[in-house]
């Protein structure tokens, strides 16, 4: 089955304490993606990959970091998180840049107090 | 700027009632404009890609179609399993091959 995993799923962790959130994708698609979902805000893309070793900022990329060493796998580093980074993130890929169509995981909740 | 408005930001329906969501968009060169359902707490599920004006899409009781500044998802005797929030979003040919996403229609559909 097509699709993309993250874990954890569910998260609460406290500031500064260094977390990664693991995202994979069994598509081999090139274009992988993370963002947050905030009430009021809607999606906001924090970084993006075009492919294995090309990784760039998104709209709100303070505090976090990616790697993309594989090309299935995405993960989304929060090195010291805070509390403003409590969130619903989202894991996504597409092959490409052209218009195919993104598909998304099933996102993780992270709580930091 | 590439841009994405969604209307209205909360439906509520009976169940049987039709009715469509509207998706106003402005981008440099359409690549693609895309509807998402989304659950509470869950991932954005694909539902359909258009690309160009006049193209229309059907898939049970949902169908979209696209014009040069706007798309319609039409929902026809929706149930209310069809309650979510429904998600447009426009690729531009910008070379981050970013998604634009609207804030999104939460569609609550009554028995």
């Amino acid at each position: 089955e097509a699709q993309v995993t993250q874990n954890p799923r569910y998260l609460i962790t406290v500031t500064g304490k260094k977390l990664t959130v693991t995202c994979s994708q069994n598509m081999n698609h090139e274009y992988m993606s993370w963002y947050r979902q905030d009430p009021g805000l809607g999606l906001r893309q924090i970084y993006y990959s075009m492919n294995v070793e090309v990784t760039d900022k998104g709209d709100v990329p303070e505090g976090y970091k990616v790697s993309r060493k594989e090309k299935r796998n995405f993960p989304l580093i929060l090195e010291s998180p805070s509390p403003n980074q409590t969130s619903l993130y989202f894991c996504a890929s597409r092959s490409g840049l052209a218009g195919s169509e993104q598909y998304f995981g099933p996102g993780t909740r992270l709580t930091v107090t | 700027e590439d841009q994405v408005t969604q209307s209205p930001e909360a439906l509520r329906l009976q169940e049987g009632e039709s009715s469509s969501l509207n998706c106003s968009y402005t981008v440099s060169g359409l690549r693609g404009l895309f509807w998402y359902r989304q659950d509470p707490g869950k991932g954005p599920e694909f539902l359909f890609t258009l690309y160009s004006a006049g193209e229309e899409k059907e898939k049970e009781r949902l169908k979209a179609t696209l014009t040069k500044k706007e798309s319609f998802l039409h929902i026809t005797a929706p149930k209310p399993e069809d309650s979510a929030t429904y998600l447009c979003a426009v690729l531009g040919a910008s070379n981050t091959g970013k998604l634009i996403f609207g804030q999104g229609t939460t569609l609550q559909v009554k028995p």
